[in-house]
């Protein structure tokens, strides 16, 4: 059991938008800290997609966004294409475990 | 470019030590509040927290690995290092270094390719 919780699967046709949520409590993303998204693809680790809650990282599209409110977080990605088909995971800090958690992941299926 | 490579055996008895190894290449160990960490992937499945190292040798830990996990870090060779102990199936995963952004409380910037340990006898 995952201390955040994301939908375990989403899916979208190529060219739409597609959201992912990351829900958390008041220990973590309610208390304050950042959320960060990452993308693994298959077989590879996973590369950082968003920092800071909504800031990308040099090289990814703006295709992404993130946003954040209360205690959970959302991934956006707009256009959707095939090479978007990976697993995305949310992760943040909890307070009452001094240490990074992570949310189960979501399977992006186009 | 910075660049994290972890090193280590791939299989390990029930009840025995992990211990696996991260270079840095490209840039300091030593940076100031930067933290370099150790996550871990079961096959099929999620992230897991192991823990988090200061160049200076601050530790902070997952709670639920703790008893049996131990960070160090080498400065002079630009490594650091994870000792787990005791063993079992479940510790079998994809092990991964990474660093962080500024902080503890930060993003995983920088990861290596990651290294599968596997648990058997």
């Amino acid at each position: 059991q995952s201390v955040l919780t994301q939908p375990p699967s989403v899916s979208g046709a190529p060219g739409q938008r597609v959201t992912i949520s990351c829900i958390g409590s008041s220990s973590n993303i309610g208390a304050g800290y950042a959320v960060h998204w990452y993308q693994q693809l298959p077989g590879t680790a996973p590369k950082l997609l968003i920092y800071d809650n909504n800031i990308r990282p040099s090289g990814v599209p703006d295709r992404f966004s993130g946003s954040k409110s209360g205690t959970s977080a959302s991934l956006a990605i707009t256009g959707l294409q095939a090479d978007d088909e990976a697993h995305y995971y949310c992760q943040s800090y909890d307070a009452s475990l001094s240490g990074s958690v992570f949310g189960g992941g979501t399977k992006l299926t186009v | 470019q910075l660049q994290l490579q972890e090193s280590g055996p791939g299989l390990v008895k029930p009840s025995e030590t992990l211990s696996l190894t991260c270079t840095v290449s490209g840039g300091s160990i030593s940076s100031v509040n930067y933290y370099w960490g150790w996550i871990r992937q079961p096959p099929g499945k999620g992230l897991e927290y192991i823990g988090l190292i200061y160049y200076v040798g601050s530790t902070y830990y997952n709670p639920s690995l703790k008893s049996r996990v131990t960070l160090s870090v080498d400065r002079s060779k630009n490594q650091f290092s994870l000792k787990l102990t005791s063993v079992t199936a479940a510790d079998t995963a994809i092990y991964y270094c990474a660093k962080t952004g500024q902080g503890v409380a930060t993003q995983y910037a920088y990861w290596g390719h990651g290294t599968l340990v596997t648990v058997s006898s």
